[in-house]
């Protein structure tokens, strides 16, 4: 069981709210993601982070911001949700450890904006 | 275009039966290919990693199967179980990425009926 946790679970908000998904890991890796999923889709990467204080933007465009203070905590925040960031966001993590490296994932937020 | 398409798109078996789901991929250099199962709701769990020099790769009932010839991969099921229902998402890496370049299947949706 990988020990990497994403809260809520479920969010639903209205238009304009900001938020902030949690995400932690216990593992000690140095590198995190943020995936984005609507149903039936393909995963996107939205954000990644190689360690602390580091942080880029990932393959598909998005208005949410990351911050990597400190190596077990990535939180991912909207300023201002708008029905169109309606879908799931995972959260993962792995070590740092060649091109075989598993990659864990935590049990995802659904974010529904009203 | 880096590509990972799936098929079928979504199989209904009985229980104790097996099954055989199919990806394909166009990525470029390759580096790995991996199998997740995904439960409605939960984050993504690997099953199976497999490098260039890997044709085959077991875990318990799973059984992955690689010909980077043709740039195939196939995920076995045997006897299926009520538990084994499920989204499976095939993940090519490219060589010399960063994990972050990883290219997700849409994946196969399996459900498994009594």
């Amino acid at each position: 069981e990988a020990d990497i946790y994403q809260t809520p679970r479920y969010l639903v908000i209205g238009t304009g709210k900001k938020i902030t998904l949690e995400c932690s890991q216990t593992m000690g890796h140095d590198k995190m993601y943020w995936y984005q999923q609507d149903p039936g889709m393909e995963l996107h990467l939205i954000h990644y982070s190689y360690g602390v204080n580091s942080t880029e933007k990932g393959d598909l465009s998005s208005e949410s911001t990351v911050s990597r203070i400190r190596t077990e905590h990535f939180p991912l925040t909207l300023e201002s949700a708008r029905p169109s960031h309606t879908s799931q966001y995972l959260c993962a993590s792995s070590e740092s450890r060649g091109r075989g490296e598993k990659l864990f994932f935590g049990s995802g937020t659904q974010l529904s904006v009203l | 275009k880096n590509q990972v398409e799936q098929s079928p798109q979504s199989l209904i078996i009985l229980e104790g039966k097996n099954c055989t789901l199919q990806c394909n991929y166009t990525v470029s250099p390759f580096s790995n290919l991996r199998w997740y199962k995904q439960d409605t709701g939960r984050g993504p769990v690997s099953l199976t990693i497999m490098t260039f020099s890997e044709n085959t790769k077991s875990n318990g009932r799973y059984t992955a199967t690689l010909d980077a010839d043709t740039k195939q991969s196939s995920l076995h099921i045997t006897a299926s179980q009520l538990s084994d229902s499920a989204s499976y998402i095939c993940v090519v890496s490219d060589r010399g990425s960063t994990l972050g370049r990883l290219y997700f299947g849409r994946g196969t949706q399996l459900t498994v009926w009594p």
